[in-house]
């Protein structure tokens, strides 16, 4: 593993099925972030945690949870996904200034 | 409220100069980030400015005035590659990332 790994790539999901999006950093960065992107809004923070073991809440947290056990993980969860969660999904990590913020490859997301 | 604007599109030539602008309004400011981000891609890190004035990184320069809560990024010598969008990006005083909409840049030969 070299930076951030984000899996699935891709994933195409029936409305009210329960989906979680994986995200490991191997640069042991304090903070992690959950991101979506979508045309012409932007990048919306979802979630957040500065340290292991914290999390909070970001522009657009409903319908999703995080969970924060160790530093390198840090998944996404949609309990009951809807169309609206389609969208590309973005992981990112950093220290606890902010420096080196990094990317992951991203997770394209689709609910039918 | 905290808010970051960018143009949403511009169009230069290949081999010309084009300038990005961003303004900011921001509770506290702890830097600012320009990123470039390819069409199905990650955005990947381009600058960092703390500091007034201005940060030269080969083709790519990025200034910043914090009185005026402004910011551009200078693209020189464009190439086809620079096709991309630019993020502007504003870390607040919690050390959290402002996201402006991003600017899509269209170069055309």
């Amino acid at each position: 593993i070299a930076g951030i790994t984000q899996a699935p790539t891709s994933q195409i999901l029936a409305a009210g099925r329960r989906m979680t999006l994986r995200c490991t950093q191997d640069m042991r960065h304090n903070a992690m972030y959950w991101y979506r992107q979508d045309l012409g809004l932007g990048l919306r923070l979802i979630h957040y945690s500065n340290t292991a073991g914290t999390t909070g809440k970001g522009e657009v947290p409903d319908g999703y949870s995080v969970s924060r056990a160790n530093t390198d993980d840090f998944p996404l969860t949609l309990a009951s996904a809807v169309p609206s969660q389609t969208s590309v999904y973005f992981c990112a990590s950093s220290d606890s200034t902010g420096s080196g913020y990094t990317f992951g490859s991203g997770t394209r997301l689709t609910v039918v | 409220g905290q808010n970051i604007d960018q143009p949403t599109e511009m169009t230069a030539t290949e081999g010309a100069i084009v300038q990005i602008n961003c303004t900011y309004q921001t509770s506290g400011f702890n830097g600012l980030f320009w990123y470039q981000q390819h069409a199905g891609e990650a955005p990947t890190f381009l600058s960092y400015n703390v500091l007034d004035g201005l940060e030269e990184k080969g083709r790519f320069s990025s200034f910043l005035s914090r009185s005026k809560g402004y910011s551009y990024l200078l693209l020189k010598e464009l190439q086809m590659k620079d096709s991309a969008s630019y993020l502007c990006a504003v870390m607040d005083s919690n050390y959290q990332l402002i996201w402006g909409a991003g600017t899509k840049l269209i170069i055309k030969p």
